[in-house]
């Protein structure tokens, strides 16, 4: 079945990059996407991604997708304190349902 | 900019009530979705919703949930009666078109309702 893993921390100095991880299972994943969610917050979308797609840049952030391996990364450029939040992966096939990751939750130490 | 409002923010009920958790989409959305999360995993899908029915829902979506758009504004989640395993945070959320990511669809969603069953 569908599946989505990704690692549940990771602390970062800030101005340092970081980089999250993700993998999917999903061949027929058509969308990957990255979405944010910061305290007593809902769910917001940072970016997205097509499958034809290896590498999206917008500003900061940086996703590439290695679609052989199924995996999904996402890179934060000059990684701040306002950047701590928790950061899910999800998939889908442009149906109704999106697939989520359990969300990696970044901390950015000043 | 516009935003998906759930209420309420956080409710506790006890084993067996039934609990019904509010979502007023963006206004000129067309779909809309019921998502949740059990602490500490992932983000699950319930169900979809479109032209005033279920368009799809996933295996946790059983006879103990509902959805309903009541009016022209809400759209609803009923719990009937509760379990200890509901306790979740659940997110509603809207799109103007179907799915996410679709001809640059996206989904909005809530700040979601915690729900505390105990």
């Amino acid at each position: 079945g569908e599946d989505v893993e990704q690692s549940l921390f990771l602390s970062v100095r800030e101005g340092d990059s970081s980089v999250i991880n993700c993998t999917y299972t999903d061949s027929s994943s058509t969308y990957l996407y990255w979405y944010k969610q910061e305290p007593g917050a809902g769910l917001q979308l940072l970016t997205y991604i097509f499958s034809n797609m290896d590498m999206k840049q917008d500003q900061r952030l940086t996703v590439l997708l290695n679609k052989k391996d199924k995996h999904l990364s996402l890179r934060i450029a000059d990684t701040q304190t306002g950047d701590s939040a928790i950061y899910f992966c999800a998939e889908s096939t442009g149906g109704f349902k999106t697939i989520f990751g359990a969300g990696t939750r970044l901390f950015v130490k000043a | 900019e516009p935003e998906v409002t759930q209420t309420p923010s956080h409710q506790v009920t006890q084993m067996g009530q039934e609990v019904i958790l509010r979502c007023v989409p963006i206004s000129n959305h067309l779909y809309f979705y019921w998502y949740r999360q059990i602490l500490g995993q992932k983000v699950e899908f319930l169900v979809s919703f479109y032209n005033n029915e279920i368009s799809e829902k996933s295996e946790i979506f059983d006879d103990q949930f509902s959805v309903e758009r009541p009016d022209g504004s809400n759209f609803t989640l009923k719990i009937r009666s509760t379990k200890l395993e509901d306790s979740a945070m659940y997110f509603c959320a809207s799109s103007r078109d179907r799915g996410q990511g679709y001809s640059g669809n996206t989904i909005y969603f809530g700040e979601g309702s915690w729900l505390t069953v105990v």
